[in-house]
């Protein structure tokens, strides 16, 4: 039972490289949401989905583009990278409705 | 609104001593609340959840937490502390309405176990 699988685990890049993050769930899942990590300021939420077709945007979504084509997937990807986005990357998903969230490994991200 | 304060941001213990990891929460809805805790360079593990059952609830490792809704506290913790708890500890509320989630974390408690 895999869970929630983010890929990379690591990843550098250069100041105004794009990229994207995945984010893959096997718990038929409506929800999944995207969260970065940041000392001392525990997770932020960036964008949301409540199922296929449909996305909005969280506390932090500058910078951040999302879209949900199936159930399964929930890529996010920097449109251009900035230093600022130097974070650990945590994607989530949860039933519907659901009080409880299941989260992947993080991704940290690197902006030089 | 929602809200979790962990109220302190760092925690020293001595090895075989107990812990005790605070946080207080605030909801307009009937909360989920958990404790994760994170070791470096790592994941987030689930410790334990509270989902309104038993008010005490007992999680991996040794660690436990009591929900007083009267104080609207879930502290963590654990009668002897081992050198493997050093790590961040993360306290989560989740509430659910109209289908969807919110999600609120707390800052954070970095736990050192001092040998």
């Amino acid at each position: 039972n895999a869970g929630v699988t983010q890929t990379p685990k690591f990843q550098v890049l250069k100041t105004g490289q794009s990229m994207t993050l995945q984010c893959a769930q096997d718990m038929n899942h409506e929800y999944m949401s995207w969260y970065r990590q940041d000392p001392g300021m525990g997770l932020r939420l960036i964008h949301y989905s409540v199922g296929a077709g449909i996305t909005d945007q969280g506390e932090v979504p500058n910078g951040y583009n999302v879209s949900r084509s199936t159930t399964e997937d929930f890529p996010l990807r920097l449109l251009s990278a900035a230093p600022s986005q130097t974070s650990v990357y945590f994607c989530a998903s949860s039933v519907l409705g659901g009080t409880e969230a299941f989260f992947g490994q993080g991704t940290r991200l690197t902006v030089v | 609104a929602q809200s979790v304060t962990q109220l302190d941001s760092h925690v020293s213990v001595s090895e075989g001593t107990p812990v005790l990891l605070r946080c207080n929460y605030s909801s307009s809805y009937s909360p989920s609340l958990f404790w994760y805790v994170q070791h470096p360079n790592k994941g987030l593990q689930l410790l334990l959840k509270y989902t309104s059952a038993a008010t005490l609830v007992k999680g991996i490792n040794g660690f436990e937490a009591e929900f007083k809704k009267s104080e609207t506290s879930f502290h963590l913790t654990k009668p002897s502390a081992h050198m493997s708890d050093a790590a961040e500890y993360f306290c989560v509320v989740i509430t659910a309405s109209g289908g969807y989630q919110k999600v609120t974390f707390g800052t954070g408690t970095k736990l050192q176990v001092i040998p």
